[in-house]
């Protein structure tokens, strides 16, 4: 089946080791997004590629860093993870220029940092 | 910026039970999306409304796109255990902004 699909699911890093998280997707979508999603709280968009084209948000802090190196795959850079960086962290792909916004969630990689 | 504003924030009902919530936004776009989220999981997609005054239908759940197209609702009818979650509101063009969830518990 078509789909986005984050590794991994939890990750755990120590306070400023840098961690990368991944995310992958089969629908040929021509946008990835990146949300943070802190406990009982709405997904926050970071940043997202509309195709090759970087759009970050413009309360993103300068911590997080985003790549995508084809259309299939899109990784999340955090430099230095604080102890505030803790959170469920959303991958979601979108076929704008259809007349449809619709996001396609994968499952998320919750992070935690000791 | 653009501001949803989700209500109820937290729902505890007993099954079978009807459920309504409701979304007002900021701002007027041309859709209106409902994600429900499991814990532990990512939010997925329940319904998606494109024009004022639609109302759709997916199973018991059924979604409308006020007239004034600010504003939505999300209606379940006769909760099951397995509606259980957290029910977002989501607009915006590119990308989305999401409402504050609906907590929905459910007493058997």
């Amino acid at each position: 089946d078509a789909m986005v699909i984050q590794n991994p699911r939890y990750q755990v890093t120590q306070f400023g080791k840098p961690v990368t998280l991944s995310c992958s997707q089969t629908l040929n979508h021509n946008v990835m997004y990146w949300y943070q999603q802190k406990s009982s709280q709405a997904p926050k968009l970071l940043f997202h590629y509309y195709d090759k084209d970087f759009n970050n948000e413009a309360d993103t802090p300068d911590n997080f860093q985003s790549r995508r190196p084809n259309t299939s795959f899109c990784f999340l850079d955090i430099r230095s993870p604080g102890l505030g960086d803790a959170a469920m962290y959303l991958c979601a792909t979108s076929r704008v220029g259809t007349g449809s916004e619709k996001l396609f969630f994968g499952s998320g990689t919750q992070l935690s940092v000791l | 910026g653009q501001q949803l504003n989700q209500s109820p924030q937290s729902m505890f009902i007993q099954e079978g039970e009807d459920v309504s919530m409701n979304c007002t936004s900021s701002s007027i776009f041309n859709t209106w999306l409902w994600y429900k989220q499991d814990p532990g999981e990512g939010p997925v997609l329940l319904i998606a409304l494109y024009k004022a005054g639609e109302l759709t239908s997916n199973g018991r759940l059924t979604a409308q796109f006020g007239i004034t197209r600010k504003d939505s609702f999300l209606n379940i009818s006769a909760s099951i255990p397995s509606d259980v979650g957290i029910y977002f509101c989501a607009q915006g063009a590119q990308k989305l902004v999401f409402g504050q969830g609906t907590r929905l518990t459910i007493n058997p």
